[in-house]
């Protein structure tokens, strides 16, 4: 099973619209990472939460840490065709003297004008 | 600065082929790494450098070689291609190991035949 747990899978919206995607990690969460992938191209960075409570924007994207919930959402205001895209989240999970980057599988979201 | 390339775009192979998939940045980052990133799977790093001269194995290296003579090249060598590496295969850098901020490259996709 995965250690991050993306929600929903996939995601149509009609643009104008509202949306959240939920990222539930199996652990505790120290630190949680959301990039945005288009399709057929690479992942872009959108944004990183550090803190219990944190919370981040980026023109109309917000995303939330809930450490208790160990969980993120990503929240898109008057959602637009421009994204459209794949959103990933990731975080750093401890592995002996290491720390390795672990991933969600992804959330599809189709805008439609 | 042109950030994260990687060539080539497409790629088919034979079963048996070899061949190397080119990485290289211009932004002086010592971190570098390959993903393959395939449906349900989700992001798995093959391999990754902390800088010149040193490599190390990640999640799924068998079938895959790489060297980091340089801080910008990380090339990534298919020895002999079976048709469970096709795939679309990711490089990213980031300043150092565990940066929060990743930048990747946008992608080759391999099929094997």
């Amino acid at each position: 099973s995965q250690e991050l747990e993306q929600s929903p899978q996939s995601l149509i919206v009609q643009e104008g619209k509202n949306l959240t995607i939920n990222c539930t990690s199996s652990k505790t969460l120290y630190g949680l990472y959301w990039y945005k992938q288009k399709y057929g191209e690479g992942l872009i960075f959108l944004m990183m939460l550090q803190k219990g409570g944190e919370e981040k924007s980026h023109e109309k994207i917000t995303a939330k840490l809930d450490e208790k919930k160990q969980q993120s959402s990503l929240h898109i205001t008057a959602s637009q065709p421009s994204h459209a895209g794949i959103y990933l989240c990731g975080a750093y999970r401890n592995a002996g003297n290491n720390r390795k980057l672990i991933w969600g599988l992804g959330t599809s979201l189709a805008v439609n004008p | 600065n042109a950030g994260v390339t990687q060539t080539p775009k497409f790629q088919v192979l034979k079963t048996g082929q070899s061949m190397t998939l080119q990485c290289a940045q211009d932004m002086n980052h010592e971190y570098m790494s390959w993903y393959r990133q395939d449906p349900g799977m989700g992001l798995r790093l093959i391999h990754y450098s902390v800088g010149a001269g040193i490599t190390d194995q990640g999640e799924v290296p068998n079938g895959y070689n790489v060297s980091r003579s340089t801080t910008e090249d990380f090339p990534l060598r298919l020895l002999s291609a079976a048709p469970s590496q096709t795939s679309v295969y990711f490089c990213a850098s980031s300043y150092v190991r565990g940066s929060y901020e990743q930048y990747f490259g946008p992608g080759t996709r391999l099929t094997v035949t």
